[in-house]
C-alpha cells in the first residue's frame, strides 16, 4: 500500500522548457513534503520542501505546489537544463518526524 | 562544512554473515536516519536515532539494528545476511528543531552485495 505515489516512471522534456513532476499521497497526517534529486550511485540531494501551511514554495528554478484537498503536489523546474536529468523523489512526513516516506521516483530526461 | 560520510562505500558479504555500516552526520546534526534502497521496493525507512535513542523504526525484521554514539555518529548492523539484503544503504542527518519539520541530508550510501 503506497502512501506516496509518483505515477509517471519517466518524463522527457526539451531543454529550456518546463518540467512538471507530480506526486500524490494518501495519508492525511502528512504535513511536510520534500523533493530530492538522485544520480546513480549517489545519495539523494535535497531540492526543496513545503509545509502544509503553505501552497507554494519557490527556490530559484524550482517551485513546489501543494494542493492539500487533492493530496497532490508538483515540482516545476523552469527552465529545464540537461544537468537536471536525474531521478526525482517525492517524500512526506508527519509533524517533526524524520521517518520520511518516499515515492518510487520519476526519471527526468532533459534533451538538449 | 563536511557532508554526511558513510563507510565503506562498497561491501561484498556472504549469506549468513553479519555486517556493520558506519555514518558520520553533518557537524551539529543530532538526528541520523537509515534507509534501504532496492530496485523493487524503492527507498524505505529503517530507523532514526536522536540523542543516542531510537526514535522511529520502520517495518524491517530484528536482524536490522542500529545505534548512535554520543558524538552523533551512527552504525547500522545486519545479522544473518540474506540475498535480499543486497541494496544501497543510505544514511541521512538532520537538525530537528522540536516539532518543526526539517529536511534530511543524505550520504553517498554503502552498496552492500550479498552472495
Amino acid at each position: 500500500d503506497q502512501q506516496v505515489k509518483q505515477n509517471s516512471p519517466s518524463l522527457s522534456v526539451q531543454e529550456g522548457r518546463i518540467s512538471i513532476l507530480n506526486c500524490d499521497y494518501t495519508n492525511s497526517m502528512f504535513d511536510y513534503f520534500l523533493w530530492y534529486k538522485k544520480y546513480p550511485a549517489e545519495g539523494p540531494t535535497f531540492l526543496i520542501s513545503i509545509s502544509s501551511i503553505k501552497d507554494k514554495n519557490e527556490d530559484g528554478r524550482f517551485t513546489v505546489f501543494l494542493n492539500k484537498s487533492a493530496k497532490h503536489l508538483s515540482l516545476h523546474i523552469v527552465p529545464s537544463q540537461p544537468g537536471d536529468s536525474a531521478v526525482y523523489f517525492c517524500a512526506a512526513s508527519a509533524t517533526g518526524g524524520q521517518n520520511f516516506v518516499f515515492g518510487p521516483g520519476t526519471r527526468l530526461s532533459v534533451l538538449p | 562544512k563536511a557532508g554526511v560520510t558513510q563507510t565503506p562505500r562498497y561491501l561484498i558479504k556472504t549469506r549468513g554473515q553479519q555486517v556493520t555500516l558506519s555514518c558520520s552526520p553533518i557537524s551539529g546534526h543530532r538526528s541520523v536516519s537509515w534507509y534501504q534502497q532496492t530496485p523493487g521496493q524503492g527507498l524505505q525507512f529503517l530507523f532514526e536515532y536522536f540523542s543516542e535513542t531510537q526514535r522511529n523504526k520502520g517495518n524491517f525484521p530484528g536482524r536490522f539494528s542500529g545505534r548512535q554514539f554520543s558524538n552523533s555518529r551512527s552504525e547500522m548492523n545486519v545479522s544473518t545476511l540474506e540475498l535480499g539484503d543486497s541494496a544501497l544503504y543510505l544514511c541521512a542527518s538532520s537538525f530537528p528543531q522540536g516539532a518543526l519539520n526539517t529536511e534530511a541530508f543524505f550520504g553517498q550510501g554503502t552498496r552492500l552485495t550479498v552472495v
